[in-house]
């Protein structure tokens, strides 16, 4: 089975500053990566994905994640948020081959302080 | 709006109450998923159907959970005798099959409470 850790919890950042999500996971097999985000009282929407060719992926609100195999890490980045990215962000797996059920991490609320 | 639709978006209940949830999936997305949220929590998986037919159920569909995708369009979920523990959020989310592991799209989700 696979799982996928979530360190922290909550993640307080100035804005304009730099932010790095932390996400690991665990599987005997392959797997692709997303990471989904959900704004307050909203649903959840994929922000990135990683399935295969480049470990480095970007989203087109600047956010970018770096899939690292040895270290089995997702890592979430971006090099200065905003007001506007406050919200709860969800790393998760999924199997390469199967019904692409998805299995997410607890989550890490980004809290943007002006 | 042609995303997934839920409904009701929140749901009050007694202890005991049986409650159903209805999903309506992307139109030509052939693939449904059912998820729950407890507080703190990621979503976990409950089942999947592809078209009509349910192809997988997790271990945390206990038998006082059922679901059904008739004609492969829309999906209800029903919880018989709720308990305080079935709180959540439930989340429905659909695909298609369109090359690898296409995107997924979640529902608003139903915010149950047991009382």
């Amino acid at each position: 089975a696979q799982s996928v850790t979530q360190l922290d919890s909550q993640v307080p950042v100035f804005e304009e500053a730099p932010v790095e999500l932390r996400c690991n996971y665990s599987s005997s097999v392959s797997v692709y990566l997303f990471w989904y985000v959900q704004y307050p009282n909203q649903g959840l929407q994929l922000l990135l994905k990683y399935l295969s060719g480049s470990t480095l992926v970007e989203s087109i609100n600047g956010f970018e994640a770096e899939f690292n195999k040895s270290q089995t890490s997702f890592h979430l980045r971006k090099p200065s948020v905003h007001i506007s990215d406050t919200a709860e962000y969800f790393c998760a797996v999924s199997l390469l081959y199967g019904n692409e059920k998805l299995t997410f991490g607890t989550g890490t609320r980004l809290t943007i302080i002006p | 709006d042609t995303g997934v639709s839920q409904n009701p978006r929140h749901k009050i209940t007694k202890r005991g109450q049986n409650v159903t949830f209805r999903c309506d999936p992307i139109s030509e997305h052939n693939r449904l998923y059912w998820y729950r949220q407890t507080l703190g929590q990621g979503p976990e998986f409950l089942t999947y159907f592809q078209n009509e037919a349910q192809l997988e159920k997790s271990r945390l569909l206990s038998d006082r959970f059922s679901a059904e995708r008739p004609k492969g369009s829309f999906s209800t979920l029903e919880i018989q005798r709720t308990e305080q523990g079935d709180s959540a959020m439930y989340l429905c989310a659909s695909s298609s099959r369109d090359g690898p592991n296409t995107e997924a799209f979640f529902g608003q989700g139903t915010r149950l409470t047991v009382v």
